[in-house]
């Protein structure tokens, strides 16, 4: 199935500083979801996107649906230890069928 | 309520064994999915269910055999499996609309194939 490209791949960043990732695609979405996954859980919905240009926050999250219904993007800000984990990106057209990023890795130094 | 429930938590089966995973959600969601994960990659989809029907299966092996016997419950039984099945299967509930779904998933189940 088709994967949608996340970038960064990895970032390692210093408590307290905000972060950036992406989530590009060939296709046009109707929504974009994005996830947070600890190791051995189940992905958490973080913020769900419907709308072209549409800016959505969630505490410190902030999440941007593209113009171009291509792509999306998280910030955090003040980044803490609890951040740690891997953030994933879905997008789905229509149906019944969600494409998932490739993630970022994200860690946290105290 | 977005709780979407997994059983076992672990499981550890031999290549002969027959063993089955279970998906519970209480949302009122008509759309269910069974989503493979190896480490660190996102998660791959095998099957979806829509109104309890099988609407898709991502040319999964016959030794995974899905089952979805009311709008709340979905099972994923396995036989025969081999080392490489072993993965996290995590199941995932949304509404059966076109557009604008929001999907939750479950906590997983963590597949050991000896």
């Amino acid at each position: 199935g088709q994967q949608l490209n996340q970038s960064p791949q990895s970032m390692f960043i210093q408590e307290g500083e905000d972060v950036s990732m992406n989530c590009t695609s060939s296709s046009i979405f109707n929504t974009w979801l994005w996830y947070k996954q600890d190791p051995g859980e189940g992905p958490v919905l973080l913020i769900a996107l419907y709308k072209a240009g549409e800016l959505t926050s969630n505490g410190r999250l902030t999440a941007q649906f593209g113009i171009t219904r291509k792509d999306s993007f998280l910030n955090i800000s003040a980044s803490i230890p609890s951040d740690v984990g891997i953030y994933f990106c879905a997008g789905q057209r229509t149906g019944n069928q969600f494409y998932f990023g490739t993630g970022t890795s994200l860690t946290v130094i105290p | 309520d977005t709780e979407v429930t997994q059983t076992p938590k672990h499981l550890v089966m031999g290549m002969t064994n027959k063993k089955s995973l279970k998906c519970e959600q209480h949302m009122g969601h008509r759309a269910m999915y069974w989503y493979k994960q190896k480490a660190k990659k996102p998660p791959e989809l095998m099957f979806v269910y829509s109104y309890e029907k099988l609407s898709i299966n991502e040319s999964v092996p016959s030794r995974f055999s899905p089952e979805c016997p009311n709008s709340s419950l979905l099972n994923l039984h396995l036989h025969a499996l081999q080392p490489e099945d072993s993965a996290l299967y995590l199941c995932a509930s949304s509404q059966a609309i076109p557009v604008w779904n929001e999907q939750f998933f479950g906590p997983g189940t963590r597949l050991t194939v000896l």
